[in-house]
């Protein structure tokens, strides 16, 4: 089945900084991409999406990119800010449904003043 | 706006008791979902629904039952619950039509299995 590899599991990066997050996955029939965010003592809310038909994705200071080629998502923010402090999980599904919807492990995102 | 409502929010309970989860959605979609989080793990699937009198297996059934009396609400059920089931249980729903695939969370329970 679908393996999906989140990295890195933690990142601290300055106020104003760029933050990259990446996951790797292997199903090559792979189309819906996802990025929930979580922040702490909370539930995980719809971040972004890509389709495999579209391969890039902007908005609210972050840009996803899909390298089908290289079976590689990335969640790219530009400059951040405090309120970007939480989780992010990447979900890589086939199908769309979430019975099939695979989940990275979740990268801890924090950043300093 | 979408929501989902689970309860309790934290549940204690005693090694061997019976557990039971309730999740309760109003977004009208067809599908519910069961995931425990835990550190390492990200999110697991437990089982899944495609509507009222239906219930799926997911990725880690065992020691789960689940039970989807209507649309709105979905059940996770621990017959005889096990320290290994401490965790923190997260319900969505979601469909491919009316959320475009996109799931919606409930806030959690904690629970702590003794």
């Amino acid at each position: 089945g679908e393996q999906v590899e989140q990295r890195p599991p933690h990142l601290s990066v300055r106020e104003g900084d760029s933050a990259v997050i990446t996951c790797t996955y292997t199903d090559p029939n792979s189309y819906y991409f996802f990025w929930y965010k979580q922040e702490p003592g909370a539930s995980l809310q719809l971040l972004m999406k890509v389709f495999s038909s579209t391969e890039i994705n902007e908005g609210q200071g972050f840009t996803v990119l899909l390298n089908k080629k290289d079976k590689r998502l990335s969640l790219n923010l530009t400059a951040a800010h405090p309120g970007d402090s939480a989780a992010y999980f990447c979900a890589v599904s086939v199908t769309g449904g979430a019975d099939r919807l695979t989940f990275g492990k979740g990268t801890q995102l924090i950043i300093q003043p | 706006e979408a929501a989902v409502t689970q309860s309790p929010r934290n549940k204690v309970a005693v090694t061997g008791g019976k557990v039971t989860l309730s999740c309760n959605q109003t977004n009208n979609h067809n599908n519910m979902y069961w995931y425990r989080q835990d550190t390492g793990h990200g999110l697991r699937l437990i089982h899944y629904s495609y509507g009222a009198g239906s219930t799926e297996k997911g990725d880690i059934p065992d020691g789960y039952k689940a039970s989807r009396p209507s649309q709105e609400n979905f059940s996770l059920i621990l017959e005889l619950a096990t320290p290994s089931q401490t965790s923190v249980y997260f319900c969505a729903s979601g469909d491919e039509g009316t959320s475009q695939n996109t799931l919606y969370f409930g806030a959690g329970t904690r629970l702590s299995v003794l």
